[in-house]
């Protein structure tokens, strides 16, 4: 069965500090791997999809990599905003389209 | 595209009677959806997979008879909790993958249920 963890659960920084979060996943039999962001009360909203044979993807300030062997992933956010404060998380999706979700990391940016 | 909507975005209602949501892809027809369930300060868990036309398959530890599912055509899928309990207030998100095209799934926008 699939497990994802992610590392730290809370995170608090500065604004304009470059940040990483971290995502592990027990199976690496993985389909792609996505990042949400998720605003408290809100639904999801995805950042990144990185399928399995890649190996990072970018958007904007967002980079994500994934290394599927050792069954992990990052997201890195450069120049972090305040408003980039929420939630994010990572899913480990199979070819099915079954998600499983890790906890997710809460990141606030202080101006 | 790959717009994936849900119908309520929120509801109350009272302990007892049941409550449908529904889950709708806009602009793409989806053999399979999926219902995930978000506890406050929780990550999301599957519940159960739907799929067109055929009867859904519940994750370990849900129950069928109070989570009803109905995939009745590629674009719509329905969960129905009966006999509301103030214990299945959550935040209920639904999935749904493309028949064609791009290997993701695209998340709805969620609805929240309170039960009084």
């Amino acid at each position: 069965k699939q497990e994802v963890t992610q590392i730290p659960a809370a995170l608090s920084v500065p604004e304009g500090e470059n940040l990483v979060l971290n995502c592990s996943f027990t199976d690496s039999a993985i389909y792609n791997l996505q990042w949400f962001r998720q605003d408290p009360g809100k639904g999801l909203t995805s950042l990144l999809l990185i399928q399995s044979s890649q190996r990072e993807q970018t958007s904007g300030r967002l980079n994500a990599s994934l290394d599927k062997s050792s069954g992990r992933s990052t997201l890195y956010i450069a120049a972090s905003q305040p408003g980039d404060s929420a939630t994010y998380l990572c899913a480990a999706n199979t070819n099915a389209g079954k998600s499983t979700f890790g906890d997710g990391t809460t990141l606030t940016v202080k101006p | 595209g790959a717009v994936v909507s849900q119908h309520p975005s929120r509801v109350i209602c009272k302990s007892g009677t049941s409550v449908k949501i529904e889950c709708r892809s806009l602009d793409f027809q989806a053999t399979t959806m999926f219902w995930y369930r978000q506890f406050p300060k929780q990550s999301l868990m599957l519940m159960a997979t739907s799929n067109e036309g055929s009867k859904a398959t519940y994750e370990q530890g849900v129950e069928k008879d109070k989570f009803l599912i109905n995939h009745a055509s590629l674009t719509l899928s329905t969960l129905t909790v009966t006999s509301a309990h103030p214990e299945d207030s959550s935040f209920y998100i639904c999935s749904a993958r493309p028949l064609r095209g791009k290997n993701e799934q695209f998340f709805g926008p969620g609805t929240r249920l309170t039960v009084l």
